[in-house]
């Protein structure tokens, strides 16, 4: 089975600033898909930004970004200008045949 | 287009009993994911079905845990004899297509074993 690994439990940023999640994975597969998602306190699972595995740019979405490296298996998420809404614990995933994983997650705290 | 409904969103079950977690998924989607989340951890996966058959069921317990999704119906997670261990939030997630697509979340069903 295929496995996702977030190695950062906690991280913290100051507002305004950049943070970069990390997560790397584990597959023999050539076709997938990754995605961040974003769980506030609501329990909600909000995804933030996805990324298919056959495309060499990296996807973004407004304040979020991710550097994809396949070769390496990394897919960490970059916030800029990190807002006290981003708070949250986010969650690294994996998308492919048959099979969809989540890393352990990574809590973010924002400081004002 | 209403989202993945989950219900209900909180149950409370004694020690023995048996409990019973709906996910309707949203319209269309064929596909149902469910995972466990015990606090402060990630989500783990249990089990994921296609309607009427169970695709992987990997991460769900051998015993007193068993899933279906129904021709007709939502997908139901039933949890026999509950101990305290259970006691987590249960999610489901819905998807169009088997593969390599993002799931939609339901908002979850918090179980309670005292």
């Amino acid at each position: 089975a295929q496995t996702v690994t977030q190695s950062q439990p906690e991280m913290s940023v100051q507002e305004a600033e950049t943070v970069t999640l990390s997560c790397t994975y584990d597959t023999s597969e050539s076709d997938y898909y990754l995605f961040w998602y974003k769980q506030p306190p609501s329990r909600q699972m909000i995804l933030v930004i996805r990324q298919e595995a056959y495309k060499q740019q990296n996807a973004t979405e407004n304040r979020f970004s991710v550097n994809f490296q396949k070769a390496a298996k990394s897919f960490s998420l970059k916030i800029s200008d990190s807002q006290l809404g981003d708070a949250a614990m986010y969650f690294c995933a994996y998308a492919g045949n048959n099979d969809m994983r989540f890393g352990a997650g990574t809590r973010l705290t924002v400081k004002p | 287009n209403a989202g993945v409904m989950q219900n209900p969103r909180h149950l409370v079950r004694r020690r023995g009993q048996e409990a019973r977690l709906r996910c309707s998924p949203m319209k269309g989607h064929s596909h149902v994911y469910w995972y466990r989340q015990l606090p402060e951890e990630g989500l783990k996966f249990m089990v994921y079905l296609q309607k009427e058959n169970i695709i992987d069921e990997s991460g769900m317990p051998k015993e007193r845990f068993s899933a279906e999704f129904p021709k007709e119906g939502p997908s139901i997670l039933r949890i026999q004899q509950v101990v305290r261990g259970d006691s987590a939030a249960y999610f489901c997630a819905s998807s169009p297509r088997a593969l390599n697509t993002e799931a939609f979340f339901g908002q979850g069903t918090r179980l309670t074993v005292v």
